[in-house]
This record gives structure tokens, C-alpha cells and sequence, in this order.
């Protein structure tokens, strides 16, 4: 079926080191791989995304990578600053004949300072 | 651009009551979703559009209607408000396979 699994649920990190977060997807006709930051009260937001033909793309203080063969996908924050903390979502985005975005169940990040 | 909007930011509801969550996007995404999302939890799809005419369910649609008869509008209809419903609503669009893009949500509360 369509899942994606998300881990781990929350994540606790001193400031300055780094944090990853890992996503599992399902359906192998997922080809775009978004994350999503959300503060309190906030709507999630984009802070990076991945297309299936491209291993790892990085900006700034934030990296993801991608592996299709394991369906496997991760989050890398580097560097991690207070205002990191917030939640983060992680999707794959199906194509078979229309698009379908299937979220992860979310990981509450606190960056201890 | 104004992105995704959403109207009312806020809206407290007795049970039993009807209404109607309206969401505008003005990016000409043909795709748009309402997802609604619980205190700490994840968000969980309710209804969604591949198109202006063409809706269909998502994961918990009971409760729920839409409609989408132009490209930037896609209203939610609570039909009879319980207060299982109480929760935050978000209006998303995209097109193809692209950014979707939240509106700033709707909180309800549902006595």
C-alpha cells in the first residue's frame, strides 16, 4: 500500500550538533521526496526537496539524501540552532496517472540550548 | 501572488451546527487538499481535487463534503458539527509533481 514511516518521533539534540531524521516509502512510483517544517501555530512550510534522479542535494546548514533502491530517504541538520526546533514532515509524492503526496507521521525536533 | 487562503482563521461551533471552510488559491494549481491536523499529531487527508469538477475522498472524509467548480476555490462543508471535528483545517494545492503549498489553516472548535 501507500506509507510512508517516519522516525523518530521526537529528537532531542544540544545546540551545534546534528540531527537527522529517516523516511521509509512503499510505492515505487514515488518520484519526489519534499520535507515540510512546522513551527507552533505555523502551516508547514518547504525547506527541501529531492526528485528521484538526484542521490543527495544539500542547502546550507540542511542536507537530504535519497537511496531508491532501499526506498529510504533522510533528513541531515547540521550545525542545529534553536530556531530549528519545530516539527518535521517528511513525504514521497506518487505519480501514477494523477500525483499523491503521502506524509509521514511527523518528528518533534528540540534543539536544547 | 497571495499563495493558498484560508477564511475563517478562527471559528468556534456548537454541535450540531453547519458551515463552511472556504480556501482560494490563486496559483492555478490544478490539485488541492484539506487536511486536517489533531494537537501533536501528523496531518490526515480528508478530501482532495485533481481538478475543477473532480473530487474524491481521502483518509477520514466522513462529516465532510466538497466542492470544486472553478480552479481556485475549494470549500469544505462541515454538515453537522461534532466535537471530534474540533481540530485545525488546512487548505494545500500543487501542481503536478511539485511544492504543495499550505494556506495558514483554520482553527475550529467544535462544543
Amino acid at each position: 500500500g501507500e506509507n510512508v514511516e517516519q522516525h523518530p518521533s521526537t529528537l532531542s539534540v544540544q545546540e551545534g550538533d546534528s540531527a537527522v531524521i529517516k523516511c521509509t516509502y512503499s510505492d515505487s512510483a514515488s518520484n519526489y521526496f519534499p520535507w515540510y517544517k512546522q513551527e507552533l501555530g505555523k502551516r508547514p512550510q518547504l525547506i527541501i526537496d529531492i526528485r528521484s534522479n538526484v542521490g543527495e542535494k544539500k542547502d546550507q546548514r540542511i542536507a537530504v539524501t535519497l537511496n531508491k533502491t532501499a526506498k529510504h530517504f533522510s533528513l541531515h541538520i547540521t550545525e542545529t540552532q534553536p530556531e530549528d526546533s519545530a516539527v518535521y514532515f517528511c513525504a514521497a509524492v506518487i505519480h501514477s496517472g494523477t500525483y499523491k503526496y503521502i506524509f509521514g507521521t511527523g518528528t518533534r525536533l528540540k534543539v536544547l540550548a | 501572488n497571495a499563495g493558498v487562503t484560508q477564511t475563517p482563521k478562527f471559528q468556534v461551533l456548537k454541535t450540531g451546527q453547519s458551515m463552511t471552510l472556504q480556501c482560494a488559491q490563486d496559483m492555478n494549481h490544478e490539485y488541492m487538499s484539506w487536511y486536517r491536523q489533531d494537537p501533536g499529531m501528523g496531518l490526515r487527508l480528508i478530501h482532495y481535487s485533481v481538478g475543477a469538477g473532480i473530487t474524491d475522498q481521502g483518509e477520514v472524509p466522513n462529516g465532510y463534503n466538497v466542492s470544486r467548480s472553478t480552479t481556485e476555490d475549494f470549500p469544505l462543508r462541515l454538515l453537522s458539527a461534532a466535537p471530534s471535528q474540533t481540530s485545525v483545517y488546512f487548505c494545500a494545492s500543487f501542481s503536478g509533481g511539485n511544492i504543495q503549498f499550505f494556506g495558514p489553516g483554520t482553527r475550529l472548535t467544535v462544543l
